[in-house]
């Protein structure tokens, strides 16, 4: 089983709303990433959880608000978001062994389209 | 700053025809990974390119990597109109270890 999800699909919220975007895989990956990607323009790394903690987190907004529960599961819980965060959310996971370097690439997920109002 | 600039932006070629697309990034890295996304899709990796002098191929497509140069090759073979897609490159810097910094994409057409 190779196969990131995401839940929703698509979303749309005001900007007073609270939301959660939620990614699951079952493949033993320690790392999962969290992805912003604006129309024809490159996936941008936003957060990265190695062994169920936060390893790196890209000068995100604190509106924007990761959170690892266990090993299958990362989600992204949103608050007050503005306009210009409508995007694709990914999710990602790969292979991630403590005191080595990754190499295994990664596993996306068919992602998340937010359309904020 | 980190740059991973990729050429050409938009590739519009006829099937049948080769080409080839560069990838050049600014920093020292071991590890360049390419991924393909069709429109409205999320990606999907193609390769894996782990040391320097790395090749590999897959079908019509084949990839490579110079880490002395700072450049990677994704070299289009006979283009058929299914290879229609966006490829990016991705690097992780080496002191880094799972931060992946993807490329400005290149968005390739391919005419009957």
């Amino acid at each position: 089983d190779t196969e990131v999800t995401q839940t929703p699909k698509h979303l749309v919220m005001g900007m007073t709303n609270k939301k959660s975007l939620k990614c699951e895989q079952h493949m033993g990956h320690r790392a999962m990433y969290w992805y912003k990607q604006k129309a024809k323009k490159p996936p941008e790394l936003m957060f990265v959880y190695s062994y169920e903690k936060l390893s790196i987190n890209e000068s995100v907004p604190s509106r924007f608000s990761p959170e690892c529960p266990n090993s299958s599961l990362l989600n992204l819980h949103l608050h007050a978001l503005q306009p210009e965060d409508s995007a694709l959310y990914l999710c990602a996971s790969s292979q991630d062994r403590i005191g080595f370097r990754v190499q295994e690439t990664q596993y996306f997920g068919p992602g998340t389209r937010l359309l904020v109002l | 700053e980190l740059k991973v600039e990729q050429n050409p932006l938009f590739l519009s070629m006829q099937e049948g025809k080769n080409y080839t697309i560069y990838c050049n990034y600014s920093t020292t890295s071991d590890r360049l990974y390419w991924y393909r996304q069709d429109p409205g899709k999320s990606l999907e990796s193609l390769f894996v390119l782990l040391s320097n002098g790395a090749v590999k191929q897959e079908g019509r497509l084949m990839a490579s990597l110079d880490t002395k140069a700072r450049l990677s090759t994704l070299h289009i073979t006979a283009a058929v109109h299914d290879l229609s897609a966006t490829y990016f490159c991705a690097v992780v810097p080496e002191n880094t270890g799972n931060q992946f910094y993807f490329g400005t994409g290149t968005s390739l057409t391919v005419i009957p």
